[in-house]
């Protein structure tokens, strides 16, 4: 049981440049999320889902999509890099999202946009 | 929309001393509120949390007060020990399955041994 894991860990891209950023979990968690985390800042919501297909759009959604096609699957992806987007991007997943069932975080990616 | 300040944004205390960290909000119609502790180089991980129908909420050496007269809630650690050195943020939201959460600012938190 892996919990819940982001891939990759480190990337730096140029501004322009597209990627996409990998969320996987393996607790049958219906509800899965997207966060930002930039400095001195609490985390701040792109996007989330509440089961496999569905999308919907957070605090900041500007300047990204999502995709959820398979359930245990969540893709955020960045169409055209701005160094705004340099943040630590952390994924969570819940089983019917809190206050009923905690979220739990994977280990973060550090994007870096010059 | 809601807004949710944290203090102090760095504390420091002696070991098996207490912490407490401190925060406001603004939205009055905010009814959940999580604590999560952020280790060096992982994600958030849920501490406690308590909704908005019980002012107090206990988990060992972690407590929960909520004042909703005054909007803030704070978070007590006693006994503190070196592993509890971290970031905790705190949280507020309405009870729609996350999708509104507004977390504060942080605190890093250091336990000198």
């Amino acid at each position: 049981n892996a919990g819940v894991t982001q891939t990759p860990k480190f990337r730096v891209l140029k501004t322009g440049q597209s990627m996409t950023l990998l969320c996987a979990q393996d607790m049958n968690h219906e509800y899965m999320y997207w966060y930002r985390q930039d400095p001195g800042m609490g985390l701040r919501l792109i996007h989330y889902s509440v089961g496999e297909g569905t999308t919907a759009k957070g605090e900041v959604p500007d300047g990204y999509n999502v995709s959820r096609l398979k359930k245990q699957n969540f893709l955020l992806g960045l169409e055209s890099a701005a160094p705004s987007q340099t943040s630590v991007y952390f994924c969570a997943s819940s089983y019917s999202g809190p206050p009923r069932d905690e979220q739990y975080f994977g280990p973060g990616t550090r994007l870096t946009v010059t | 929309g809601e807004n949710v300040e944290q203090h102090p944004s760095t504390l420091s205390v002696q070991e098996g001393d207490s912490a407490v960290i401190k925060c406001t909000y603004s939205d009055s119609a905010s009814n959940y509120f999580p604590w999560y502790k952020q280790e060096l180089g992982k994600g958030p991980q849920l501490i406690i949390d308590i909704r908005s129908n019980v002012g107090e909420k206990k988990d060992q050496r972690i407590a929960v007060t909520l004042n909703k007269t005054a909007k803030h809630f704070s978070l007590h650690i006693t006994e503190t020990q070196p592993e509890d050195s971290a970031v905790y943020f705190c949280a507020a939201s309405l009870d729609n399955y996350g999708q509104n959460f507004v977390f504060g600012p942080g605190t890093r938190l250091s336990v000198l041994p």
